[in-house]
C-alpha cells in the first residue's frame, strides 16, 4: 500500500532553516510527481511546492518562492523541503502528497509533521 | 483570501442532501480538473474526488462531483454524522503555475 512519512518538523527560530524529508513507499517513486502542502493549525490548505517525478520542473507559492527548496533522491525514494529564512507565518503541518496525474490532484497524503517558527 | 472560494460552513439534517460549492477562474477551475478532500478532525485530508467526477476506489457513490465553466460542485447524498469535516475543492492554476485549494467549508450533520 502506498504510504509517504514526513520528518524534520519541529521549533526553529525565526531566521533559521530546516529540512523536511517525504519517505515513499508502496508505488514507484520515481515515476511520480510529489507535492508539499502545508496547513496553519485551525486553518485552511495551502500547497507550497510541486515537483515532477525527474526533477525537470519544480514550482514554488509565492509565499515561499526564493526561500524553500524542493528536491528528491529517486534512488532513496525520498522527497525533500529546504525551508530557509524561515518566518513565524510559515508555523504549520507539512504534508508531502503523490501527484495523482500530472498535477491533477494529490491521490495519497502523509500524516505531516509540525514546523514551528517561534523565538 | 483564497483564490477558489467556498462557502465557509453548510449543514443539513442526517440522511439529507448537501452541496458545497467552489468558485474560482479561468486560469484555474476554467481551464483544469477539479478535485475534493475530506478532512476529519486531527487526520490528513483524504482524496474524494478527482478529475471533476470520479471517485477513487473505497469513495462510496454518495459523493459526487461535478463543474461547469469555473465552478465546481461537490454533493454529498444520505447525510451520515461521519461526513461531519472539513471539505476543500483544489485544482491548479495554470497561470500561476501553482497548486490552489479552496478555504475550505465545515460541514455540520445536524
Amino acid at each position: 500500500q502506498v504510504q509517504l512519512v514526513e520528518s524534520g518538523g519541529g521549533v526553529v527560530q525565526p531566521g533559521g532553516s530546516l529540512r523536511l524529508s517525504c519517505a515513499a513507499s508502496g508505488f514507484t517513486f520515481s515515476t511520480q510527481g510529489i507535492h508539499w502542502v502545508r496547513q496553519t493549525p485551525g486553518k485552511g490548505l495551502e500547497w507550497v511546492s510541486f515537483m515532477r517525478y525527474d526533477g525537470s520542473n519544480k514550482y514554488y507559492s509565492d509565499s515561499v518562492k526564493g526561500r524553500f527548496t524542493i528536491s528528491r533522491d529517486n534512488s532513496k525514494n525520498t522527497l525533500y523541503l529546504q525551508m530557509n529564512s524561515l518566518r513565524a507565518e510559515d508555523t504549520a503541518v507539512y504534508y508531502c502528497a503523490k501527484d495523482g496525474g500530472v498535477v491533477t490532484h494529490f491521490d495519497y497524503w502523509g500524516q505531516g509533521t509540525l514546523v514551528t517558527v517561534s523565538s | 483570501q483564497s483564490v477558489l472560494t467556498q462557502p465557509p460552513s453548510v449543514s443539513a439534517a442526517s440522511g439529507q442532501k448537501v452541496t458545497i460549492s467552489c468558485s474560482g477562474s479561468s486560469s484555474n477551475i476554467g481551464s483544469n480538473y477539479v478535485s475534493w478532500y475530506q478532512q476529519l478532525p486531527g487526520t490528513a485530508p483524504k482524496l474524494l474526488i478527482y478529475d471533476n467526477n470520479k471517485r477513487p476506489s473505497g469513495i462510496p457513490d454518495r459523493f459526487s462531483g461535478s463543474k461547469s465553466g469555473t465552478s465546481a460542485t461537490l454533493g454529498i447524498t444520505g447525510l451520515q454524522t461521519g461526513d461531519e469535516a472539513d471539505y476543500y475543492c483544489g485544482t491548479w492554476d495554470s497561470s500561476l503555475s501553482a497548486g490552489k485549494f479552496g478555504g475550505g467549508t465545515k460541514l455540520t450533520v445536524l
